[in-house]
């Protein structure tokens, strides 16, 4: 079955570096997500993109945070200047246009010292 | 969106069937009721959807009343890899719309 993979598992950053959490989509899915996850909290929406443009992002996609398609296959999320707060598990997701589930990456637990 | 209930823990067996009941008093005509399963560590897996009567899969089974106004995710003859968080969603489930997760409930499997 195909899966969304998603690439460090595991990234360690220094408060104020910038970061890139990459992630390969389902081939033939068009919409693309991230998500994260505090650790013992809920799954929280960040933003979505389809046709290279951000389809809808929530209040915690703020200007530190952009996304990008660069290539066929790879989707990123950057995040300009972490902070503390910032560490978190960040699931990567894609669905395809026919209203179809959302498929989930096994994430990148971002760790910011 | 709904806002959605479901009990925050349950407790089962091996080889038990597991009946996990999601409260969505104010689902809207166009929405979808989606249940996915997370594993620690792990990306939100996706388990079901349905929208009316009864849908079944390989995984598990959702019965969904003539109202709407709540949905059973039934797992038959759980194991103890079933131990996992459940989230149960409902939303209008469009390409590009975000997924908004509640608490979820963790079941726990025992021998």
């Amino acid at each position: 079955e195909p899966e969304v993979t998603q690439t460090p598992s595991h990234q360690v950053t220094q408060m104020g570096q910038e970061v890139i959490l990459r992630c390969v989509p389902i081939s033939n899915h068009l919409y693309f997500y991230w998500y994260r996850q505090i650790l013992g909290q809920k799954v929280e929406f960040l933003v979505s993109f389809y046709n290279n443009e951000i389809s809808e992002k929530s209040e915690i996609f703020d200007d530190q945070f952009s996304v990008e398609r660069p290539d066929g296959s790879n989707f990123t999320l950057k995040i300009r200047s972490t902070k503390l707060e910032d560490s978190a598990m960040y699931f990567c997701a894609s669905s395809d246009l026919a209203n179809q589930p959302q498929h989930f990456g096994d994430g990148t637990r971002l760790s910011i010292l | 969106l709904a806002k959605t209930t479901q009990p925050i823990s349950m407790d089962s067996y091996e080889g038990q069937e597991v009946n996990i009941t999601c409260s969505h008093n104010n689902i809207a005509t166009n929405d979808y009721i989606t249940w996915y399963q997370q594993f620690p560590s792990q990306g939100p897996r996706f388990i079901i959807q349905g929208y009316k009567t009864k849908v079944t899969n390989e995984v598990a089974s959702l019965f969904i009343p003539a109202d709407r106004k709540s949905s059973t995710l039934s797992l038959p003859r759980v194991s103890l890899s079933d131990t996992a968080v459940y989230y149960c969603l409902v939303g209008p489930y469009q390409a590009g719309t975000a997924l908004i997760f509640g608490k979820g409930t963790t079941l726990s499997v025992s021998s």
